[in-house]
């Protein structure tokens, strides 16, 4: 079993403030996705990545795909309340398996 | 954008009861997705389905669970006799292309399963 676990488990943040959220494995992927849940709601793709080494920006945010594949980070600059949410990674395209979340809280 | 859509958004079902949840995955995909996510952990993966089959599935979809494609729009999932630690929310996806790597996974809203 692929299992990808991520951290911080939790952040509260004040708004402006910049973040990183570390999703590891110790499996190699052939591609991670970045997802954002909000409650009551499906998750919602934000990025994959597929090349290890590759970095891709979406707005103030920034995903990198570790050289050996086996992890990613999620790098959010200056937070703004809108940014509140469930953050998770996954692995794997034909069985997508989820990573355990970071939840985002930034306080305004 | 389009959207895959599930009912009920709410299921309240007594133990051993069967459930039945719905989705209608968006119309040109192919590969269809049961996920589920007991509150505060993690989103479990649960079936995938192909060609009106099984492709994939995981420990937690035991003999309880059947998958079942009846036309060409709705994708079910059955519980057969409901446990209390079914009670979850369960996420319908789908997807157009399994073998594009950077192919996206859309989700619906989930139905949420109470089992008392």
């Amino acid at each position: 079993t692929q299992l990808l676990e991520q951290s911080p488990q939790f952040l509260s943040i004040q708004e402006g403030e910049n973040l990183t959220v570390y999703c590891n494995s110790s499996s190699v992927f052939s591609s991670l996705q970045w997802y954002r849940q909000e409650p009551g709601e499906g998750p919602v793709l934000l990025v994959t990545v597929v090349t290890g080494g590759e970095v891709k920006k979406l707005k103030r945010l920034t995903f990198q795909f570790g050289d050996a594949r086996k992890d990613s980070s999620l790098h959010i600059t200056a937070a703004q309340p809108g940014d509140t949410g469930l953050y998770l990674c996954a692995g794997g395209y034909q069985k997508v398996t989820f990573g355990t979340g970071t939840k985002l809280q930034v306080i305004p | 954008e389009p959207e895959v859509t599930q009912t009920p958004s709410h299921q309240v079902t007594q133990m051993g009861q069967e459930v039945i949840l719905r989705c209608v995955p968006i119309s040109n995909h192919l590969y269809f997705y049961w996920y589920r996510q007991i509150l505060g952990q993690k989103v479990e993966f649960l079936v995938s389905f192909y060609n009106n089959e099984i492709s994939e599935k995981s420990e937690i979809f035991d003999d309880q669970f059947s998958v079942e494609r009846p036309d060409g729009s709705n994708f079910t999932l059955k519980i057969r006799s409901t446990k209390l630690e079914d009670s979850a929310m369960y996420f319908c996806a789908s997807r157009a292309d399994r073998n594009m790597m950077d192919e996206k996974l859309f989700f619906g809203s989930g139905t949420q399963l109470s089992v008392l």
